[in-house]
């Protein structure tokens, strides 16, 4: 019964590139959490998908980001032209409904 | 306001006492609450779920949820050093299932 997958774990970026996350839920999971991290910092809300529809992405910026849980494959999370404010440990969690959310193990993003 | 406040600590307990970790939330609308631990360079880790007012057990852990004041707590037992992490209160609005989190409090158990 694997948990919730990220990939990569570390992605290295030069400014101006584009960085992917991958996020698939636990098997049975339709529900998917976004989540950044800065170090020292608490988990700030990105966005939260259901199958082909984004429910709440108040937490993400209007530019460069954005996200897509389509009907077959992983969560993406795209992030456009990074900047090195960027840089940040990018968290995934997946849930069957409302109830409890369980994370991945991340995505080391580094602009550099 | 904050929708989910935390005290960010450090919270230092002797090995072997009760740690007690509080939260409170701004949605009166709140369905679900929960508790995750986070070690340092890791990802945060569930341990702790309540949806209705009272007390909650599993092992060591016990959660307190009081709705009318928009209170959640943890209560860790007989604490030990492998206790010491960053403990996310985190809380699901009446609006849909947007997951929201505090900002963490940071126990240190000392020997």
């Amino acid at each position: 019964n694997a948990g919730v997958m990220q990939n990569p774990r570390h992605l290295v970026r030069r400014r101006g590139q584009e960085a992917r996350l991958r996020c698939s839920p636990m098997k049975g999971h339709s529900h998917v959490y976004w989540y950044r991290q800065l170090p020292e910092e608490g988990l700030k809300f990105m966005v939260y998908l259901q199958k082909e529809n984004i429910i709440d992405e108040s937490g993400m910026p209007k530019e460069r980001f954005s996200a897509e849980f389509p009907k077959e494959g992983p969560s993406i999370l795209r992030i456009q032209q990074v900047v090195r404010g960027d840089s940040a440990a990018y968290f995934c969690a997946s849930s069957r409904d409302d109830t409890e959310a369980f994370f991945g193990q991340g995505t080391r993003l580094t602009v550099v | 306001q904050k929708e989910v406040e935390q005290n960010s600590g450090p919270l230092s307990v002797p090995e072997g006492a009760i740690a007690s970790l509080n939260c409170t939330y701004s949605d009166r609308g709140s369905q679900s609450f929960f508790w995750y631990r986070q070690y340092s360079g890791k990802s945060p880790e569930l341990i702790m779920s309540i949806y209705s007012n009272g007390d909650k057990e599993d092992g060591r852990f016990t959660a307190q949820l009081n709705k009318a004041s928009q209170y959640v707590s943890l209560l860790i037992r007989d604490s030990q050093p492998s206790d010491s992490a960053t403990y996310l209160c985190a809380v699901t609005g009446a609006a849909g299932n947007k997951l929201t989190f505090g900002g963490g409090t940071r126990v240190l158990v000392k020997p």
